[in-house]
């Protein structure tokens, strides 16, 4: 198994631009999610979705968009990136809707910079 | 709602020394508990949970954490810390869905 893998590694946008960054599972999880970490601040969730189909809004999700059109793919987009959206984004998935304490596995990241 | 509190943003200690990184959390429901662990560049790895029973959680590289719950603690701790154990450790919560983190206390271990 590949785990939980996020494409790109790094990104460079100008402020306005569009992107999507890329998260898929091969462990059939239902649940995903996208966390944003700044200094400081820890891992904020930005949206979820526990199901192919259903998605949900986290605790910041302006300026974010998601859909969930297949189990194992959980793209995020950027439609009018700001510089407020430099960080670093997360990709994390688990088997369960529910939470009953499964672990959660987390993808390597992906280092964004908004100019 | 739910929340997670880490005390401390930086924790410096020398090696083989003991260490508590402390964790509050608040929750009108039942919770379980989480720390990972986050080395430079790298993603979050589990380090242990909480879910029922004994309040003593063991995880890996010898880290343990008690579970409090008249206090809503959640306090993680090693005997004897290595240089290798610095890296920023995620207090983190979840009811039936979301997990939630703390921010994050930094361990930086000291020869």
């Amino acid at each position: 198994n590949a785990g939980v893998t996020q494409t790109p590694k790094f990104q460079v946008l100008k402020t306005g631009q569009s992107m999507t960054l890329q998260c898929a599972q091969d462990m059939n999880h239902e649940y995903m999610s996208w966390y944003r970490q700044d200094p400081g601040m820890g891992l904020r969730l930005i949206h979820y979705s526990v199901g192919a189909g259903i998605t949900d809004q986290g605790e910041v999700p302006n300026g974010y968009n998601v859909s969930r059109s297949t189990t194992e793919d959980f793209p995020l987009r950027l439609l009018s990136a700001a510089p407020s959206q430099t960080s670093v984004y997360f990709c994390a998935s688990r088997l369960h809707k529910r939470t009953g304490g499964n672990e959660q596995f987390f993808g390597p990241g992906t280092r964004l910079t908004v100019l | 709602a739910q929340s997670v509190t880490q005390l401390d943003s930086q924790v410096p200690v020398f090696e083989e020394a003991p260490v508590e990184l402390r964790c509050n959390y608040s929750s009108s429901v039942s919770v379980y508990l989480f720390w990972y662990v986050q080395y430079p560049n790298q993603g979050l790895q589990l380090l242990l949970k909480y879910l029922s029973g004994s309040t003593l959680v063991k995880g890996i590289n010898g880290f343990e954490a008690e579970f409090n719950k008249s206090q809503t603690s959640f306090h993680l701790r090693k005997p004897s810390v290595h240089i290798s154990d610095t890296a920023e450790y995620f207090c983190a919560s979840s009811g039936t869905d979301k997990l939630i983190f703390g921010t994050g206390t930094r361990l930086q271990v000291f020869p």
